[in-house]
């Protein structure tokens, strides 16, 4: 089983900083097959990335996504108020897994 | 856009089975540019993937819990189910339904999920 460990457990931001969040598989990822889930407190989760790199639709650019191999990022470059939440990676190279998640919160 | 619902039993006996339904509205679940899943997230924790069902009727499973597994469609319905047997505590967990896109760079994310169910595994 390809195991993801995301990183740092919890963000503290304020609105308007940059978010920068990590996403380590324990082998390398086919074909980067790595997604990005953004869920907040009694919601599903939303699809932001998928491929590493490519924002799903109407998700806003200020979401981007990169890496390769087993080291993967999401970055929001510049935090809204509503970018508040979980995030979640997946990869679905190798059957799928999710990380625990990063709690991205107000400081 | 599709909307999904799950629907089942809140409250399930250690052993017994847990069984949920997901009704799809706004598509037809035997589409072919879709397939189907249902994921899981125990309170406070991250999601588990349980397994996956395509329009040929194909399904795949997270091998940790293949064993105690199914996925099935009704098309007459259009309901995907979940059934996952000799449950303990720690399937408690609130239980979503979800679609994805047949792509190749897509092809095992989730785009559109229901709002989840809870299942509490308890005597």
């Amino acid at each position: 089983e390809v195991v993801v460990t995301q990183s740092p457990g919890t963000l503290s931001l304020s609105p308007g900083e940059r978010a920068t969040l990590s996403c380590r598989a324990s082998q390398s990822v086919f074909l980067s097959q790595i997604a990005w889930y953004q869920q907040k407190p009694g919601q599903a989760p939303r699809l932001l990335i998928y491929g590493a790199s490519s924002r799903a639709t109407g998700v806003p650019d200020r979401f981007s996504g990169s890496g390769s191999e087993t080291d993967f990022t999401l970055t929001i470059s510049r935090l809204e108020p509503e970018d508040f939440a979980v995030y979640h990676c997946q990869q679905y190279g190798s059957s799928r897994t999710f990380g625990q998640g990063t709690r991205v919160e107000i400081k | 856009q599709p909307q999904l619902q799950e629907s089942g039993p809140g409250l399930v006996k250690p052993s017994e089975t847990l069984s949920l339904t997901c009704t799809v509205s706004g598509g037809s679940i035997t589409n072919r540019n879709y397939y189907w899943g249902w994921i899981r997230q125990p309170p406070g924790k991250g999601l588990e993937w349980i397994g996956s069902i395509y329009y040929s009727g194909s399904t795949f499973y997270n091998p940790s819990l293949e064993s105690r597994v199914t996925i099935s469609v009704d098309t007459s319905k259009n309901q995907i189910s979940l059934r996952v047997r000799s449950v303990t505590a720690a399937d408690t967990a609130v239980y979503y339904c979800a679609r994805g896109e047949d792509q190749l760079m897509k092809l095992g994310t989730f785009d559109y999920w229901g709002q989840g169910s809870l299942v509490t595994v308890s005597s």
